[in-house]
């Protein structure tokens, strides 16, 4: 029972252009979403949060929509930098209890 | 990732054997999680502790797997009589509170087994 999925396995994207990483969930009770970074060998790295009494939320390059009536968030990133090349996982949780569930991620390869 | 620090990096062990990982949470933050990826996988929830109790263990095996966050120390997540399937990266979060605050990851410990 995959709660959170991220349809897109990779996105290729030339540096400078925006890049979108699409996320969709299936239990109504999620209230947080979340959004890691990560490089091999290394955890994940937060990046940018949203509660679910807000659309958006954004922080330099990196902005997090969501749209509660079709369970879906998405993640901008403009202007891509060859750095941001990584695996984007999002994650939701809900209020009490506060464990994350993940979705499979999207590998991000920006080319220069 | 700094400030959780996970270790051993790198546990090899062969089948039967005991596998021990720690995890120190980031300075001030008394809520530890554990997650598992599997290769080409998302991380896998497993058990949520605090200082001296199991808060949820819903994503923990039935058998062989144990974690444990004592009073002083690290949290240690126990994996008894390993098996090839028990490979896999594992990783520590910490956060400060229950309410709604980022968890930060640890660099993770990658287990195989032989």
């Amino acid at each position: 029972d995959q709660q959170v999925k991220q349809n897109s396995p990779s996105l290729s994207v030339q540096e400078g252009r925006i890049s979108i990483l699409n996320c969709d969930y299936t239990n109504s009770m999620f209230d947080y979403f979340l959004w890691y970074k990560k490089y091999p060998a290394e955890g994940p790295t937060f990046l940018i949060s949203i509660s679910s009494i807000k659309d958006k939320n954004e922080d330099g390059r990196f902005t997090v929509f969501l749209n509660k009536s079709a369970k879906h968030l998405s993640l901008h990133i403009v202007p891509s930098q060859p750095g941001d090349s990584a695996v984007y996982f999002c994650a939701a949780s809900r209020a009490a209890g506060n464990k994350l569930t993940f979705g499979g991620g999207t590998r991000v390869l920006v080319k220069p | 990732n700094a400030g959780v620090m996970q270790n051993p990096r790198h546990l090899v062990r062969r089948r039967g054997q005991e596998a021990r990982l720690r995890c120190s949470p980031m300075k001030g933050h008394s809520h530890v999680y554990w997650y598992r990826q599997l290769p080409e996988e998302g991380l896998k929830f497993m058990v949520y502790l605090q200082k001296e109790n199991i808060i949820d263990e819903s994503g923990m095996p039935k058998e062989r797997f144990s974690a444990e966050f004592p009073k002083e120390g690290p949290s240690i997540l126990r994996i008894q009589q390993v098996v090839r399937g028990d490979s896999a990266a594992y990783f520590c979060a910490s956060s400060p509170t229950i309410s709604n605050q980022p968890q930060h990851f640890g660099d993770g410990t990658r287990l195989s087994i032989l």
